[in-house]
């Protein structure tokens, strides 16, 4: 099943607005990651918050965790037409012993019309 | 640097081929991890590595995927007998120190089954 998941599916804005993505996800983490994905292309890692973690920034990213809620927002502003691309939450969470791997959503697709 | 290696970038295998997909780490990384991509879908995880070893291969189909990491050479992902429904992207995935720093992924092989 699928631990982290994202909101919106699809989110559509203009040029200099602000983008907003969400994430859900069921069990405990060590942390949870975002990811970036061009159509076509690899995964690129964006920005990591750990469980201890509330809040992260990055450039123009910014990042919350609310590990009671479960849940994470993603932060672009000032969006460009090249943020244009999915999104990912990614979840680290223990499975025993030092299996680690993580999960990921289905993503939320943004699109940027210049 | 040049980032997680992915060979080939597309394969086109018929019904009952085998598939043999490639990924060199980064260097100074030594976990390796496969995920597989369906179209609209996010990454569906299918095995962890450490060299010479596997470490979590939980999300790998029973029959037909194997997986290899060995001392020397390419992490392998290879896939015997291959069905229509293999048809995907498999991506690859690099760390270091995966609670720190995240996951660098390599660009991907687009398996199309004819």
């Amino acid at each position: 099943s699928q631990q982290g998941e994202e909101d919106p599916q699809a989110l559509s804005i203009q040029e200099g607005e602000n983008a907003t993505m969400n994430c859900s996800y069921k069990t405990s983490i060590n942390n949870l990651q975002w990811y970036r994905q061009n159509s076509g292309r690899g995964l690129v890692h964006l920005i990591l918050i750990r469980s201890n973690e509330r809040e992260k920034h990055s450039g123009r990213l910014r990042v919350t965790l609310d590990t009671s809620k479960k849940s994470s927002s993603l932060l672009i502003t000032a969006s460009r037409a090249a943020d244009t691309a999915s999104y990912f939450c990614a979840t680290d969470a223990r499975s025993g012993g030092s299996n680690y791997k993580l999960t990921f959503g289905k993503g939320t697709l943004l699109t940027v019309n210049p | 640097n040049a980032g997680v290696m992915q060979n080939p970038r597309h394969l086109v295998r018929r019904r009952g081929q085998e598939a043999r997909l490639r990924c060199s780490p980064m260097k100074g990384h030594s976990h390796v991890y496969w995920y597989r991509q369906l179209p609209e879908e996010g990454l569906k995880f299918m095995v962890y590595l450490q060299k010479e070893n596997i470490i979590d291969e939980s999300g790998m189909p029973k029959e037909r995927f194997s997986a290899e990491f060995p001392k020397e050479g390419p992490s392998i992902l290879r896939i015997q007998q291959v069905v229509r429904g293999d048809s995907a992207a498999y991506f690859c995935a690099s760390s270091m120190d995966r609670t720190t720093y995240g996951y660098t992924f390599g660009s991907g092989t687009r398996l199309t089954v004819v």
